[in-house]
């Protein structure tokens, strides 16, 4: 398994503002996952992250309000842009290793409050 | 209807209790089924996984899948206040792009009271 790093692990924001989340895994991966977790709600898949091309986004997410970036193998941040109440949400970065393997690594996460 | 169910609880148990915990799933081509267990302000870590019908085992946890029924538990036995977490169920079906896309359940909030 791979050992994740994100942060910031909690924030509070104003609406209207942007909040970039970064995450680092100790091995080098070729996708990476987005995913949001909304309170008693299932986690939902925001986007895959591949290094060297755009993401891939889910029905529901576009690349506006969720941008990606994802400069090498280890790397990759998610903004959340224009933010609003209902964006306030538990973010968490997830991969799969070694790739092509069932069970996903899971960050920390990120909690966000909008206000 | 949504593709897995799951009850989100809180179940509360006495200290050394079997907890039973279940999810039913409408999708039919699933085949690999997960368990993570996920602690408050944590991330969720693979618990067990198994593939197709059957049971395994692993320690005092128990996973069961049913195809025939969509149905999966997890029984976790002689439970203990550390195993007070969020359970969330989880399926994929086939490889698709170099990675199995994992649908979750709600998750199930357990708290085992000593």
């Amino acid at each position: 398994s791979a050992v994740i790093s994100q942060k910031p692990s909690r924030d509070i924001c104003q609406r209207g503002t942007s909040l970039t989340i970064q995450c680092q895994v100790d091995s080098q991966v070729t996708m990476m996952f987005w995913y949001r977790q909304q309170p008693g709600q299932s986690l939902t898949l925001i986007a895959t992250a591949n290094q060297g091309s755009e993401a891939t986004y889910e029905s529901g997410f576009v690349i506006d309000k969720f941008p990606i970036s994802r400069p090498n193998l280890t790397f990759s941040t998610l903004t959340v842009s224009n933010m609003s109440p209902e964006d306030s949400s538990i973010y968490l970065c997830s991969v799969a290793v070694p790739q092509g393997w069932v069970g996903y690594t899971f960050g920390s996460g990120t909690r966000l409050t909008v206000v | 209807q949504k593709e897995v169910e799951q009850d989100p609880g809180p179940l509360s148990v006495p200290e050394g209790a079997i907890v039973s915990l279940n999810c039913t799933y409408s999708n039919s081509a699933f085949q690999y089924f997960m368990w993570y267990r996920q602690y408050s302000r944590k991330g969720p870590e693979l618990l067990m996984y198994t593939y197709s019908s059957g049971n395994k085992e692993d320690g005092r946890f128990t996973a069961q899948v049913d195809k025939s029924s969509k149905y999966i538990s997890l029984f976790i036995r002689d439970s203990q206040p550390s195993d007070s977490a969020t359970y969330l169920c989880a399926m994929s079906a086939t490889l698709s792009g170099g990675s199995y896309i994992p649908t979750f359940g709600r998750g199930t909030s357990l708290i085992v009271h000593p």
